[in-house]
């Protein structure tokens, strides 16, 4: 299976500076890396996703880079804002049938 | 559109009892997912279904059991709680394996 790991595990910046997050994983035929934001008490939500044939990807302050060969991903937020502050998750994958693999979570937290 | 709706939203059982958690989504997702989050930890996924009468063992299936006998509903059935069980329970939808999965807002469960 898929060994997932994600640092750092705890992340404090202050408004308006930049954040990221890394991830690495083991299985070299994973092909699709997206991340999740969890805030407190409720479900993940998808924020942003990549494929293996793109090496980066960027959505408004967000963004992904992929390096495929040293197997790790890393999700970029600039111009953080309290709103930002929340758990992130890296799953690559994907398994079978679009099963995904969590990383343990980073723990984001913005100060005004 | 309700998305991905859960109920109960909090339940407190005692060993040995029973319960079924049930997970309702309204966008025709053929792929469904149960999932468990324990602190300090990514989500691992429990069982999955990628259609109306098939369900599958996730990393965790242990003391659980699942059913879709309708294509909009999957239920997640404890026959004998354990205070092992003890978590938050997520219930996710997605169309395909490279697609989004939503998050429905997640099931406290506490086993005394």
């Amino acid at each position: 299976g898929e060994n997932v790991e994600q640092h750092p595990s705890t992340l404090s910046v202050q408004e308006g500076d930049s954040a990221v997050i890394k991830c690495t994983y083991s299985d070299s035929a994973s092909n699709y890396f997206p991340w999740y934001k969890q805030e407190l008490g409720k479900g993940p939500q998808l924020i942003i996703d990549i494929r293996s044939n793109v090496g980066e990807k960027k959505d408004q302050r967000i963004a992904v880079t992929l390096n495929k060969t040293a197997k790790h991903f890393s999700l970029h937020i600039t111009e953080t804002q309290p709103e930002d502050s929340a758990v992130y998750f890296c799953c690559p994958g994907p398994g079978s049938y679009g099963k995904l693999t969590f990383g343990q979570g980073t723990i984001l937290t913005v100060h005004p | 559109n309700a998305g991905v709706t859960q109920t109960p939203k909090f339940r407190v059982l005692k060993t040995g009892q029973s319960m079924t958690l049930l997970c309702a989504q309204d966008m025709n997702h053929e792929y469904m997912y149960w999932y468990r989050q324990d602190p300090g930890m990514g989500l691992r996924l429990i069982h999955y279904s990628v259609g109306e009468g098939t369900t599958a063992k996730g990393e965790v299936p242990d003391g659980y059991n699942v059913s879709r006998l309708k294509k909009q509903n999957f239920l997640l059935g404890l026959e004998s709680a354990a205070p092992s069980q003890t978590s938050v329970y997520f219930c996710a939808s997605s169309r395909g394996t490279y697609n989004e999965q939503f998050f429905g807002p997640g099931t406290r469960l506490t086993v005394l």
